[in-house]
């Protein structure tokens, strides 16, 4: 079964309007990371923003905020205020942590989008 | 966080010849690895480069094709061996920095391989 399920292979979203990304995963452990990843035409993956499953709030980094719903085991990346910078493939990525020992990250499919002007 | 940066950025090479990508960071780091980007797909874990010793592949990685190494903290090389035009990918190198189950995991700037 995928630990990792990303169902928009693509996205559009207007300049100047928030969108959402979406990102759904499979674990049995309590102990877990979420992550998201951007990566440009260039290649390089950039690091965006982090949530423990031990988090009481939803992580934010600046235009980026992760909303985190654990019952649901949703991890979904709300961009605002798209800039036409932002057009990227964005990956999801979840690291299981059983008994304090981390697993390899495991991605999703990633979702390309594309900011229009 | 950590600083990473990878040579070559890119390359084109001949079927059947071996090429190294380096890999060097700016900090001690515990845990580096090597993924593969084949075009249009997502990341692929090759194996993990370990300070010291053989690297740890993943099922359907070999040494032979791809041999590791890692003598210190900071720096490790991938070698793609005997290529063909499947192993035409972006390569990258990646860290784990953080403790406390906040394993933050940052990547270098890749590796783009084209092989003709």
């Amino acid at each position: 079964a995928q630990k990792i399920t990303q169902t928009q292979p693509g996205m559009f979203v207007q300049e100047k309007e928030a969108v959402t990304l979406d990102c759904t995963y499979d674990t049995s452990d309590p102990s877990y990371g979420l992550f998201w990843y951007k990566q440009p035409s260039s290649g390089e993956m950039i690091f965006l923003i982090y949530q423990g499953s031990y988090d009481q709030q939803n992580a934010t980094e600046g235009r980026y905020s992760l909303n985190f719903q654990k019952a649901r085991k949703s991890a979904n990346l709300v961009i605002s205020a798209s800039q036409l910078g932002d057009s990227a493939m964005y990956f999801c990525a979840m690291r299981e942590i059983p008994s304090g020992s981390a697993r390899q990250l495991t991605f999703g499919s990633g979702t390309q989008l594309t900011v229009l002007p | 966080s950590a600083v990473i940066s990878q040579k070559p950025s890119r390359d084109i090479c001949q079927r059947g010849t071996s090429l190294t990508i380096q890999c060097q960071v700016d900090s001690q780091v515990t845990m580096m690895f090597w993924y593969r980007q084949q075009p249009g797909q997502s990341l692929t874990l090759i194996a993990t480069a370990n300070q010291g010793s053989e690297a740890t592949y993943e099922s359907g990685f070999v040494i032979d094709k791809f041999p590791i190494s890692r003598p210190n903290l900071t720096f490790s090389t991938l070698t793609v061996s005997n290529m063909s035009p499947e192993d035409s990918s972006i390569y990258l190198c990646s860290v784990v920095v953080g403790a406390d189950r906040v394993y933050e995991q940052y990547f270098g700037p890749g590796t783009r391989l084209t092989v003709t």
